[in-house]
């Protein structure tokens, strides 16, 4: 069945540096998802990605969508504080089902 | 307006024991999906339902589990003869279309501790 791989696991940053989580489906997809999970929390939506080669930015965070549709990466540039969570990626093979995958756990030294 | 609640927040329950989980969607969500959150680990698909019916059960890890949405709107996620391996946090979201197209609305889940 599809499987969505995701790294880094665990990330740990200094305030202000960058930070990037990839995502990896072993299948075509049609659509991928990001969601954001704070500590404690759960995942809330933060974007959809549909077309190959998608590029979508929300203030400091920047998405992709690979041209084969296999494979998305979410970029946050000059992290803050309140970016501290689990990042994960959501693949959708065309079926009703998203496919998340295991998540990135970011942590950032203020 | 009022986002997915589920109840209870917090189960325990002895190993054997049934358990039922509820949950309420945002008011006029067509899907509504289960899902099981290990710690550390992403949510893993459990169920889907568009509105009453349920279109997708493949995630169920045994036929222990069952879940219904008989008016197509609140739903119960129900556990039989629960076992160790079942703790987990259990999701449920909500879509106001049908299928996986569309951004889903978590609630906050129940947290099952079976000892």
């Amino acid at each position: 069945g599809q499987q969505v791989m995701q790294i880094p696991q665990y990330q740990h940053v200094q305030e202000g540096e960058d930070f990037t989580t990839y995502c990896n489906s072993s299948t075509t997809l049609s659509n991928i998802q990001w969601y954001k999970q704070r500590p404690g929390g759960h995942p809330v939506f933060l974007i959809q990605l549909v077309k190959s080669g998608e590029v979508k930015k929300q203030k400091r965070l920047t998405f992709q969508f690979g041209e084969a549709k296999k494979n998305s990466s979410l970029h946050i540039t000059a992290t803050q504080t309140t970016d501290v969570g689990t990042y994960f990626c959501a693949g959708n093979g065309g079926a009703q089902k998203l496919v998340f995958g295991q998540g990135t756990r970011l942590t950032i030294n203020p | 307006g009022a986002g997915v609640s589920q109840s209870p927040r917090y189960k325990v329950a002895k190993r054997g024991q049934d358990v039922a989980l509820r949950c309420d969607p945002i008011s006029g969500h067509v899907s509504l999906f289960w899902y099981q959150q290990a710690l550390g680990q992403g949510p893993e698909f459990l169920t889907y339902f568009q509105n009453e019916a349920q279109l997708d059960k493949s995630g169920l890890p045994s036929d222990r589990f069952f879940a219904e949405r008989p008016e197509g709107s609140v739903s119960t996620l129900k556990i039989q003869r629960t076992q160790q391996e079942d703790s987990a946090v259990y999701l449920c979201a909500s879509s106001p279309t049908d299928g996986g197209s569309y951004e889903q609305y978590f609630g906050p889940g129940t947290r099952l501790t079976v000892t």
